[in-house]
């Protein structure tokens, strides 16, 4: 079967510009994760959704990101005036039910921002 | 949260047996003790789960003590192909799951 998939998988852009980053997981999985991971760094949690439930938002790092998940399947990051900071890979896992479960990850969107 | 310990990295030969250990004096009585591997430019994969004693599957084992603070990530015969970061991760009744630096194995040929 299909595993998690990212769109775009890379995106350059410039300083001040918005990006949105997709991703589309397992079909069935009820938890869906955002990590980054700068170059030589280990991930860093972002935020979590599970099923309805309100998302855990605790890992964003600032009130310029944002994320959403639509009818419990696709989920979108938003990134809004990027940063240089900013660049780094972007990975969405799934998982079928609770954070113990595995979690399966997709390919990452490599995120450049000039 | 709890917060998990490892090795920065590690090397090995071929062929030898490798041994991560993993440190996570907070962890909770519901947790499990999952390790996942990343290739470079992939993202990581599950590698095995655990939540006390030993569980083995075709890839690796993970011993857990008793008193559940630390774990060890067992590879038998290490091959080029192994060479990784390899995570440990520990949940700690929230959702958010932190995957920490991880350790960086070597297997030199």
């Amino acid at each position: 079967g299909a595993g998690v998939s990212q769109s775009p998988s890379n995106k350059v852009t410039e300083k001040g510009k918005d990006v949105e980053l997709r991703c589309d997981p397992i079909s069935g999985h009820t938890a869906l994760y955002w990590y980054r991971q700068s170059l030589g760094q280990g991930l860093e949690f972002l935020i979590y959704f599970q099923g309805n439930s309100a998302p855990d938002k605790s890992g964003l790092p600032s009130d310029r990101f944002s994320a959403e998940r639509t009818g419990g399947s696709v989920s979108t990051l938003t990134i809004q005036r990027t940063q240089q900071e900013d660049s780094a890979v972007y990975l969405c896992a799934s998982s079928p039910r609770t954070p113990s479960d595995e979690q399966f990850f997709g390919p990452g969107t490599r995120l450049t921002v000039l | 949260l709890a917060k998990t310990t490892q090795p920065i990295s590690m090397d090995s030969y071929e062929g030898q047996e490798v041994n991560i250990t993993c440190s996570h004096n907070n962890i909770a009585t519901n947790d499990y003790i999952t390790w996942y591997q990343q290739f470079p430019s992939q993202g990581p994969r599950f590698i095995i789960q655990g939540y006390k004693t030993k569980v083995t599957n075709e890839v690796a084992s993970l011993f857990i003590p008793a008193d559940r603070k630390s774990s060890t990530l067992s590879l038998p015969r290490v091959s080029l192909s192994d060479t990784a970061v390899y995570y440990c991760l520990v949940n700690t009744g929230g959702f958010k799951t932190i995957f920490g630096a991880g350790t960086r194995l070597f297997v030199k040929a």
